[in-house]
């Protein structure tokens, strides 16, 4: 049972746009930072958000983050092939003095 | 290029321990980072194991602290994983990864950087 809660899946076609919502609580996300990374089947997550809104350099920026509250949302605008992939949100908890994730969703195009 | 690679067993024996190591290249150990493990059963989400800084900083899950043993070697420039009473539950792909911490001491409190993953099965 994951701490994060996440839709287990999205879609969408290509040009469109995505949103991925990512649930916790004042002990995670209420208080903390949140960061989203990409998984593509076979390779090792990718940093795609970190600190709520912030991109690294090389992620293009059809990729946004955003939270409010014990909430938190990955939007993906301009939809392409290539963005299917998991989507995982991750946070530090306070209660349980360690790093959590979602559970992942799967986003299709 | 700061590169991570996991290495250790493929397959360990239920009650056994899991041992996993991971090798920094292109950059030291003792730089102001954090280094963690991670792992991910086949089909679910990621599960954070652990994490250390060269000062001697340790943190655990705690859901998995009573078997879990983190270590780091400087003449090396590794880290390692130590899982003891593994089984089945602990099948799954584990990660190492860097938290970068920066000037102002704070860490940036997610991973930049991962290793390509290293699969354990633990199976008789």
């Amino acid at each position: 049972q994951s701490v994060l809660i996440q839709p287990p899946s999205a879609s969408g076609t290509p040009g469109q746009m995505v949103t991925i919502s990512c649930s916790g609580s004042t002990s995670n996300i209420g208080s903390n930072y949140v960061h989203w990374y990409q998984q593509v089947p076979g390779a090792a997550p990718k940093l795609l958000i970190y600190r709520n809104d912030q991109r690294p350099s090389e992620v293009p920026d059809r990729f946004s983050g955003s939270k409010s509250g014990t909430s938190a949302s990955l939007a993906i605008s301009g939809l392409r092939s290539e963005d299917e992939a998991v989507y995982s949100c991750a946070a530090w908890d306070d209660s349980l003095s360690g790093r959590v994730f979602g559970r992942g969703t799967q986003v299709t195009v | 290029q700061l590169q991570l690679q996991e290495s250790g067993p493929g397959l360990v024996k239920p009650s056994g321990t899991l041992s996993l190591t991971c090798v920094v290249s292109g950059d030291s150990i003792n730089s102001n980072n954090l280094w963690s493990w991670v792992r991910q059963p086949p089909g679910k989400g990621l599960e954070w194991i652990a994490e250390i800084h060269h000062v001697g900083n340790i943190n655990y899950n705690p859901s998995l602290k009573s078997r879990v043993t983190i270590s780091l070697d400087k003449s090396k420039n590794h880290f390692s994983l130590r899982l003891s009473s593994v089984t089945a539950a602990d099948t799954a792909v584990y990660y190492c990864a860097r938290d970068p911490i920066a000037l102002t001491m704070v860490p940036l409190g997610a991973f930049d950087i991962w290793g390509q993953g290293t699969m354990v099965t633990v199976s008789s």
